[in-house]
């Protein structure tokens, strides 16, 4: 067990649904990471909260909203997703440098977008 | 904009054979990390390498880093039907919070 616990696992939505996915880390750690992992592609970095505070946006469509209440809990919130958004959403958490900041991921949410 | 490399994608080996995979990116970072998935599991941390020539072992795993050469060799000794997953190296860049993944090298071993 890692210590990432993310819910639900599994969710499967239509295109005007909105829906939230729930992550919560607890190793005391204050980053928090949203990934999205889709067959044929590199890992990508969605959102990076540091503290609570948002450090970065990479380049995510709006239809992805992160939430952040504390360092211990990260809600990424979908509406009107594309089918082209099913893929599995891996949260992490770590420590801030210095010291490396080596992230330990969650089992992932499998989303499929119909 | 950091690339990371890694080949070879796919590795079908032999039970008790030796291997190499190869780990590159494009720009200076001294933080790298090794990370394994299984087939509908999440990444589990291996290795985390935090200076030009550090190197880590665990079991068959060896790991190694040149950041003069931008380079990351995670090598397998004489493996086992237990190793075969996906293996994915990551780097951090300089001053960032966040990790760049290479494409993930699928390792299959076979008896």
């Amino acid at each position: 067990e890692t210590g990432v616990t993310q819910t639900p696992r599994h969710l499967v939505m239509g295109m005007t649904n909105k829906k939230s996915l729930k992550c919560e880390q607890h190793l005391g750690h204050n980053a928090m990471y949203w990934y999205k992992q889709s067959a044929k592609k590199p890992l990508e970095l969605m959102f990076v909260y540091n503290f609570k505070e948002q450090t970065e946006n990479n380049s995510v469509p709006s239809r992805f909203s992160p939430e952040c209440p504390n360092s211990s809990h990260l809600f990424l919130h979908l509406h009107t997703l594309q089918p082209e958004d099913s893929a599995l959403y891996l949260c992490a958490s770590s420590r801030r440098p210095p010291g490396g900041n080596e992230q330990f991921f969650g089992p992932g949410t499998r989303l499929t977008v119909l | 904009e950091l690339k990371v490399e890694q080949n070879p994608l796919f590795l079908s080996m032999q039970e008790g054979k030796n291997y190499t995979i190869y780990c590159n990116y494009s720009t200076t970072s001294d933080r790298l990390y090794w990370y394994r998935q299984d087939p509908g599991k999440s990444l589990e941390s291996l290795f985390v390498l935090l200076s030009n020539g550090a190197v880590k072992q665990e079991g068959r795993l060896m790991a190694s880093l040149d950041t003069k050469a931008r380079l990351s060799t995670l090598h397998i000794t004489a493996a086992v039907h237990d190793l075969s997953a996906t293996y994915f190296c990551a780097v951090s860049p300089y001053n960032t919070d966040k990790l760049i993944f290479g494409t993930g090298t699928r390792l299959q071993v076979f008896p």
